[in-house]
């Protein structure tokens, strides 16, 4: 099956510092990405599509400036967090999509959990 | 009014017992429904999907889908204390530029 990872899986950093999460497809190629973030006890909720070679799709609301989005090769995706706050402490999950397979096929990693001190 | 509509429970059942998860929602383009298993601090890992009106069954899961309603469930027949995860359920439409929209998820326990 398809294989999707996160890396780090707990990050704990200070105020004011960046965090760089990175998505990998491990036995696919994924040409769409998507990072989400979901709060305890809520549901996911998509934070931006990154699709390989071009800049990513931010969702309303989501400050493209802060969260920073880079896909640049068809199995790693990337996200960096900008001068973190303790109100971006959250659990971070990204997803990928095999272009070969159907559309409703989204392969989720085993999400980042991001605490900011 | 959300696209999605599921309820949050929190939902205990004994073990063997027959659960039954629900979502409704309001956009009829959509054509694909999924229901995903997340574990506790752990990424959603894809249980079933259908896309037509009527009834899927994989094992101990029946998807259910009533497009007319638009109304989905998920059965889980023979309940074990290793359900216990949130069940969330997802929907998209060939228009909707391959993005998920969830369902809040629902809190299921399986009590021993």
């Amino acid at each position: 099956g398809a294989v999707v990872s996160q890396h780090p899986s707990r990050v704990i950093c200070k105020s004011g510092t960046s965090v760089k999460i990175e998505c990998r497809s491990l036995d696919f190629q994924a040409t769409t990405m998507f990072w989400y973030r979901q709060f305890p006890k809520q549901s996911l909720m998509l934070m931006a599509t990154s699709n390989e070679g071009s800049k990513a799709t931010y969702e309303q609301g989501v400050e493209k400036d802060k969260f920073l989005i880079n896909h640049a090769s068809l199995t790693l995706s990337t996200l960096t967090v900008t001068s973190a706050h303790p109100e971006d402490s959250s659990f971070y999950i990204c997803s990928a999509r095999d272009p070969l397979r159907a559309v409703y096929e989204q392969y989720f990693g085993p999400g980042t959990r991001l605490t900011v001190t | 009014q959300k696209e999605v509509e599921q309820d949050p429970g929190p939902l205990s059942v004994p073990e063997g017992a027959i659960v039954s998860l629900n979502c409704t929602y309001s956009n009829s383009a959509f054509q694909y429904f999924m229901w995903y298993r997340q574990y506790s601090r752990k990424g959603p890992e894809l249980l079933m999907y259908t896309y037509s009106s009527g009834n899927k069954e994989d094992g101990r899961f029946t998807a259910q889908v009533d497009k007319s309603s638009k109304y989905i469930s998920l059965f889980i027949r023979d309940s074990q204390p290793s359900d216990s995860a949130t069940y969330l359920c997802a929907m998209v439409s060939r228009q909707g530029a391959q993005k998920l929209v969830f369902g809040q998820g629902t809190r299921l326990t399986i009590n021993p």
